[in-house]
């Protein structure tokens, strides 16, 4: 149980397009789901944290409108990144809370990550 | 402001060898600590995980980790290392109020040598 998909695992797209990542919950609900970014040899940072029905909340730094995020569904998120530059190639990781999760057991199941190569 | 010190950068040992890989947090309420792993080129995988109970708390692998409330740290543990621990390790901790956000450690990268 408790698996995280992501779609697609990788792209690659041209300066000044826009790329969409989905980030979906298989087996549970996800009140809140996280978007991370991991650059080479790096750790995971924290983009945003994203509430169905509501807006994200995104961390200090990130640019909102840069990086669109929707949680429309219990199931699903989604991370657009507008007009990509060469420096927005990373790995983009999502990870999901189950809606039963109490704040004593407070576990993210991590999607396989999405690689984004910007040209 | 939370942090999360992971001060072994990177760590070179030889097969069976002891390991044990330091992670210490700023944090003074309830928190919940894990330790991920990412092998080359793969995605995080879950080693193991402390929520409450017992603070030495086995994983998948042979790793163990034990939760040190007085010192806030969560160090993990393995008596003997494969090469195929080759990998970069992730300590994370989570609050358990507001937002339940994750604090990744900055990794630490073993290389076992066969």
């Amino acid at each position: 149980g408790a698996v995280v998909s992501q779609h697609p695992s990788w792209v690659i797209c041209k300066s000044g397009t826009s790329v969409k990542i989905e980030c979906r919950s298989l087996d549970f609900q996800a009140t809140t789901m996280f978007w991370y970014r991991q650059f080479p040899k790096q750790s995971l940072m924290l983009m945003a944290t994203s509430n169905e029905g509501s807006k994200a909340t995104y961390e200090q730094g990130v640019e909102k409108d840069k990086f669109l995020i929707n949680h429309a569904s219990l199931t699903l998120s989604t991370l657009t990144v507008t007009s990509a530059h060469p420096e927005d190639s990373s790995f983009y990781i999502c990870s999901a809370r189950e809606v039963w999760a109490s704040g004593l057991y407070n576990e993210q199941f991590f999607g396989p990550g999405t690689r984004l190569t910007v040209l | 402001a939370q942090s999360v010190s992971q001060h072994n950068h990177h760590v070179i040992l030889s097969e069976a060898a002891s390991l044990e890989l330091g992670c210490n947090y700023s944090y003074g309420g309830t928190v919940n600590l894990f330790w991920y792993v990412q092998y080359p080129g793969q995605h995080l995988q879950l080693l193991l995980k402390y929520f409450s109970g017992d603070p030495l708390v086995k994983g998948i692998k042979g790793f163990e980790a034990e939760f040190i409330k007085s010192k806030f740290s969560f160090n993990l543990r393995k008596p003997s290392v494969q090469w195929s621990d080759t990998a970069e390790y992730f300590c994370a901790v989570s609050q358990n109020s507001g937002t339940y956000k994750y604090i990744f450690g900055t990794g630490t990268r073993l290389k076992v040598l066969a």
